[in-house]
């Protein structure tokens, strides 16, 4: 599995755009950039996910940089609700990829009032 | 929108008990997933299963069974029950070349 960095928490004002930042360097040709979320005690919720073009959709924005090495996931106004773990996940397309699914430590995303 | 549901949020089970977890998903999806939730360890799957009445282990299936009669439904089942099995379980489907999740059960075995 290709490797993902991030850093480990991330404070962010209310109203304002969160910018979550994902190395991964080692990423191969193939692969997709997954985000998900976590808020405390629930599942994990799909957000968004890309290949090498930038992607919007009604929850967030995906901006994947030319080389690939690396991604920003942008929450355009923050509410205290986006308050989460934010996880960035690297897999190959293809349902049966799911079989073996990992997330890192993730970002713990503060929105403050 | 596509929905995953777990049956139960909250259980309370003691040792040796047979527990089931059932999870149902609206999507005609045909992959389903059991994982396990612990602090420090991340996800850990137990089971999944590519089409009715068929299963595979995953990387932690002792202790576990799972029953798939019908495509939306996929079981977890725990013959007996022991404290090393709290902990939050989470069930998964693929459709859209992305997996979902339901919104987790949590288990506690006193």
């Amino acid at each position: 599995d290709a490797k993902t960095t991030q850093p480990p928490s991330m404070d962010c004002a209310e109203g304002r755009a969160a910018n979550l930042p994902c190395n991964h360097s080692t990423i191969s040709g193939n692969e997709y950039v997954y985000w998900y979320r976590q808020i405390h005690s629930q599942g994990p919720q799909y957000i968004i996910h890309g290949l090498k073009n930038n992607e919007t959709n009604e929850m967030a924005s995906l901006i994947i940089t030319e080389d690939r090495k690396s991604s920003t996931l942008i929450l355009p106004h923050a509410t205290l609700r986006d308050t989460a773990v934010y996880y960035c996940i690297v897999r190959a397309k293809g349902e049966y990829n799911f079989n073996k699914f990992y997330f890192g430590s993730g970002t713990k995303l503060n929105v403050k009032p | 929108d596509v929905k995953v549901t777990q049956s139960s949020r909250y259980l309370v089970k003691r040792t040796g008990e047979k527990v089931f977890l059932e999870c149902v998903q609206d999507m005609d999806h045909e992959n389903m997933f059991w994982y396990r939730q612990d602090p420090g360890l991340g996800l850990r799957l137990i089971y999944f299963s590519y089409d009715v009445k068929m299963k595979e282990k995953g990387d932690i299936p002792e202790g576990y069974s799972v029953s798939r009669e019908k495509k939306e439904r996929f079981s977890l089942i725990l013959e007996s029950a022991s404290t090393n099995q709290t902990s939050m379980y989470l069930c998964a489907s693929t459709g859209r070349n992305t997996i979902y999740f339901g919104e987790g059960s949590w288990l506690t075995v006193v």
